[in-house]
Order: structure tokens, then C-alpha cells, then sequence
């Protein structure tokens, strides 16, 4: 079992609809969580820190779930920029705060 | 630019073939780490340093692949001996203690 899976997708929605993506962890000692974006063969991009008490940055919304082990990221009102892979990445919990990461979601977003 | 850059950005080199990869993290930034991404696939961690300090090793870090942080600012990444196998996306993070990662562009290495 993956220690971070996700829906590889695609997800593919029109302009201004409104998608969420979820992902689950499997190590309970993971302390820190972001959502990465991906542009195909470029570099993972820091979308978002994940906080328990949940944060928004525009149309951003993340969500964990800490007793579930369950991190979400809405994205509202999608735009054709946010067509890219969002990766779900967690901390190993030990000292080395080395990432795991999911193997990505895929987002289409029509015009 | 003050964000982290890496060189090459595409390496095509023969079976057998050596590379060498390099990383230049973001200024004051301690630590810096590797990841090898295969397609379709999320970024996997190879190793880490905490200045000049190798710390960690993954078990995907053969024999034929060693990395340096000599004074603790640049890196550099050496595969021995290519395989077809070692062809990825090589990518390199730095940061501040433990705080937030961030990514360089990558070196594309391709052996064939």
C-alpha cells in the first residue's frame, strides 16, 4: 500500500465549476501537509500548506482530517490556468521532514 | 533569480555513461534534498543534507550513486555506471530547517 494515495483523475470540469480532490496517509506521525501543483514536465509547485483547523487562499480550500488521516483541496470558481496535477504530500515524521508524495491527481479544466 | 536552480536541465548520456547533476539551493537555506520523479509518478526521496551533513540515504540510492554538499551551499548528484532505469527527473529542494520545501526546475536524465 502507497503511503499517500490519491485519484490519479483526470478530473476534467468546465470553467467555473467547482472540484475537490481527496487524498488519505497511512504514517500517523506525519506532522506537516501541502498540496503541490505540477505542470507537466516542469517542477512541483507549493499550492498550500494543509492545517488542521483547515485554511482557504482564494479559491483555495484545504481540509485535514488528522483521526482519518484524510487531507482535501477544493478548488472553486476552476479557471483554464488550473489545469495541472495536484500532488498530496506529507512529512515522513521523523527528523528528516522528507516529503511522500501521492502520485497526483490530474485536473482538466474546460473552456 | 533567487529561487533554486539546477544544471543541467536535460542530460542524454549512453549506458555506462557517468553524469553528474548539480543543485544550487536558495541562499540561506540549510537543507537541501533529492528526489527522483519517474512518469506518472510522485517525486521519490533519495537523500538529504542539513548543511554539510549527508543525513539519510534512501534504499533507492544504489551503490552507483553518490551526492555532495562540500561546503554546505551547492550539491551535486553523480550516478556510475547509467541504466536505462536511472532515467527520470532528477530534483533537488531546499529549505529552512523544517520548514517549507521548495523545488528547482529539474535535470531530465535520459539513458539510452
Amino acid at each position: 500500500r502507497k503511503e499517500v494515495e490519491q485519484d490519479p483523475g483526470p478530473f476534467n470540469v468546465p470553467e467555473g465549476a467547482t472540484v475537490a480532490f481527496n487524498c488519505t496517509y497511512s504514517n500517523s506521525a506525519s506532522q506537516s501537509f501541502f498540496w503541490y501543483r505540477q505542470d507537466c514536465r516542469k517542477e512541483p509547485k507549493l499550492l498550500m500548506s494543509v492545517y488542521s483547523s483547515g485554511n482557504e487562499d482564494g479559491r483555495f480550500t484545504a481540509q485535514l482530517n488528522r483521526a482519518s488521516q484524510y487531507i482535501s483541496l477544493l478548488i472553486r470558481d476552476s479557471k483554464l490556468s488550473d489545469s495541472a496535477t495536484y500532488l498530496c504530500v506529507v512529512n515522513k515524521g521523523d527528523s528528516s521532514y522528507k516529503l511522500i508524495f501521492g502520485s497526483g491527481t490530474r485536473l482538466l479544466v474546460r473552456p | 533569480d533567487t529561487g533554486v536552480s539546477q544544471d543541467p536541465r536535460h542530460k542524454i548520456t549512453k549506458r555506462g555513461q557517468n553524469v553528474t547533476f548539480r543543485c544550487d539551493p536558495i541562499s540561506e537555506h540549510n537543507r537541501l534534498y533529492w528526489y527522483r520523479q519517474t512518469l506518472g509518478q510522485g517525486p521519490e526521496f533519495l537523500t538529504y543534507f542539513q548543511n554539510e551533513a549527508q543525513l539519510e540515504k534512501s534504499r533507492l540510492l544504489s551503490d552507483r550513486f553518490s551526492a555532495e554538499r562540500p561546503k554546505g551551499s551547492f550539491s551535486t548528484l553523480e550516478i556510475q555506471r547509467t541504466e536505462q532505469g536511472d532515467s527520470a527527473m532528477y530534483l533537488c529542494a531546499s529549505s529552512l530547517g523544517t520548514a517549507e520545501q521548495y523545488f528547482g526546475p529539474g535535470t531530465r536524465l535520459t539513458v539510452t
